[in-house]
């Protein structure tokens, strides 16, 4: 059974450009949860999808970022108009149900110049 | 506004030597996650403790729950220096439904020497 997959592993992009971070869940699983996380930093949570809909997005910062998980296909985070700040690494996590332990990818470490 | 902190946030100890991390919440949570990071690398989920008492065991790691007191504790035996890594604690934002994200720590840096 493969694991929560995530790609690309690693990006780079310019400062105004877009970021589209991939998430594809373990089979079985239909809870979503991407979190990103500073050096030397825990992960900070930033929002919860089901298939379709998005449950809870409090940790998001209201503009340049959006995510979706589609009835067919990954997750995905975007962020648009990236800036210096956003520099860090992305982890998506997936449960088979709701309070369940939640399965972490390898992450998306994106870096912004 | 749930707070997660643990301590300490850096540990360097010996082979052989016992330990024990600490993590202390803010809010009322009955799940409590304890995960472990190797540099680089993801979170591999180690346990998770979901109910007042609990008390779990994985080979030289122990974990347990005291929700009355809001506070968690990862106790390592015997240190080897495979157990070399950041290890965090997670709380559920929402215990009462709905949000399931995770509040974690910002981590406990263990490094083991021989």
């Amino acid at each position: 059974n493969a694991g929560v997959m995530q790609n690309p592993r690693h990006l780079v992009r310019r400062r105004g450009q877009e970021a589209r971070l991939r998430c594809s869940p373990m089979k079985g699983h239909s809870h979503v949860y991407w979190y990103r996380q500073l050096p030397e930093e825990g992960l900070k949570f930033m929002v919860y999808l089901q298939k379709e809909n998005i449950i809870d997005e409090s940790g998001m910062p209201k503009e340049r970022f959006s995510a979706e998980f589609p009835k067919e296909g990954p997750s995905i985070l975007r962020i648009q108009q990236v800036v210096r700040g956003d520099s860090a690494a992305y982890f998506c996590a997936s449960s088979p149900w709701t309070r369940n332990t939640q399965y972490f990818g390898p992450g998306t470490r994106l870096t912004v110049l | 506004e749930l707070k997660v902190e643990q301590n300490p946030l850096f540990l360097s100890m010996q082979e052989g030597k016992n330990y024990t991390i600490y993590c202390n919440y803010s809010t009322t949570s009955d799940r409590l996650y304890w995960y472990r990071q190797d540099p680089g690398k993801s979170l591999e989920s180690l346990f998770v403790l979901l109910s007042n008492g609990a008390v779990k065991q994985e080979g030289r790691l122990m974990a347990s729950l005291d929700t009355k007191a809001r506070l968690s504790t990862l106790h390592i035996t015997a240190a080897v220096h495979d157990l070399s890594a950041t290890y965090f604690c997670a709380v559920d934002m929402d215990s009462g439904g709905g949000a399931d994200g995770l509040t974690f720590g910002k981590g406990t840096h263990l490094i083991i020497q021989p």
